[in-house]
C-alpha cells in the first residue's frame, strides 16, 4: 500500500483564489511528521510546512496552511490568495518514527498546480 | 541558510560509463539522501546515509552504489551506467534534532542522460 496518495492530477486556479492540495497518509507509527515540498520547473524542493502527529492546532506558514484531520488521515495543503509563481509541483512527504530517529521521507507522486491570470 | 551543493546540473553520458554524482552540504548535517525523480513517480530513494561511512539501502538501490568518506560530502555511483538510469537527481540532508520536524534541504539536482 502507498504510504503517501496524492490522486489529483493536476490542478487549476485562478489568480487571488483559495487552492487545496490533498495528500492522504498511510502509517501505523504514532509519532510522524507531514511535509509539503513546492518544486518549481527549475528544479529545487522548496520546504513550505511541516506538521506533526502530535502537534494540535493545524500549522500555518504565511500563505500557506495544513488542514491535519488525523483521524482520516489527511494532511491537505490549502494556499491562500494563489499567485503566478505559485504554479509548481508540489510534494506531500511523511517521516515516520520519534523524534530524532534516522529515519526517510516517504514522497507522493506530487500534484501540479497551474495559477491562471 | 543550509547550502546543498549538486556538482552538475546537467549531464550526459554514455551506456557502460561509470557516472559519478557528488553532493556537499555545509551545515555539518549527519544524514544525507539521494533520490531519483521520474514523471508520474515522484521521488524514490536511493541511498542514504547516517553518518561518516555508513550507508542504507533505499527503495530502488540496484544499479548504484554510494560514498560517505567525510561528513559533508555524499557521492553517487552508477557502475555502469544504462538508458533506464536517465533521470532527474536529488541530493538532500538534514540534521538529527529532537524534534521531528527538522525538513530536509535539496540541492537543484542533476539532470543525468544516458545515451
Amino acid at each position: 500500500a502507498q504510504k503517501i496518495t496524492q490522486t489529483q492530477p493536476g490542478m487549476f486556479v485562478q489568480e487571488k483564489e483559495a487552492v487545496t492540495l490533498d495528500c492522504t497518509y498511510d502509517t501505523s507509527d504514532p509519532s510522524y511528521g507531514l511535509f509539503w515540498y513546492k518544486q518549481p520547473s527549475s528544479g529545487e524542493m522548496i520546504f513550505l510546512i511541516y506538521q506533526g502527529s502530535y502537534d494540535q492546532q493545524n500549522a500555518t506558514e504565511g500563505r500557506y496552511s495544513l488542514n491535519f484531520q488525523k483521524a482520516r488521515k489527511s494532511a491537505n495543503l490549502v494556499i491562500s490568495a494563489s499567485q503566478l509563481g505559485d504554479s509548481a509541483m508540489y510534494f506531500c512527504a511523511m517521516r515516520e518514527g520519534p523524534p530524532g530517529a534516522n529515519s526517510k521521507l516517504t514522497f507522493g507522486k506530487g500534484i501540479t498546480l497551474s495559477v491562471r491570470p | 541558510d543550509v547550502k546543498v551543493t549538486q556538482s552538475s546540473r546537467y549531464l550526459v553520458k554514455r551506456t557502460g560509463e561509470k557516472v559519478f554524482l557528488e553532493c556537499v552540504q555545509d551545515m555539518d548535517h549527519e544524514n544525507m539522501f539521494w533520490y531519483r525523480q521520474d514523471p508520474g513517480l515522484g521521488l524514490r530513494l536511493i541511498y542514504f546515509s547516517y553518518d561518516v561511512k555508513m550507508k542504507e539501502k533505499g527503495d530502488i538501490p540496484e544499479g548504484y552504489s554510494v560514498s560517505r568518506e567525510k561528513k559533508e560530502r555524499f557521492s553517487l555511483i552508477l557502475e555502469s551506467a544504462s538508458t533506464n538510469q536517465t533521470s532527474m537527481y536529488l541530493c538532500a540532508s538534514y540534521s538529527l534534532g529532537r524534534v521531528n520536524n527538522q525538513p530536509q534541504h535539496f540541492g537543484d539536482g542533476t539532470r543525468l542522460s544516458i545515451l
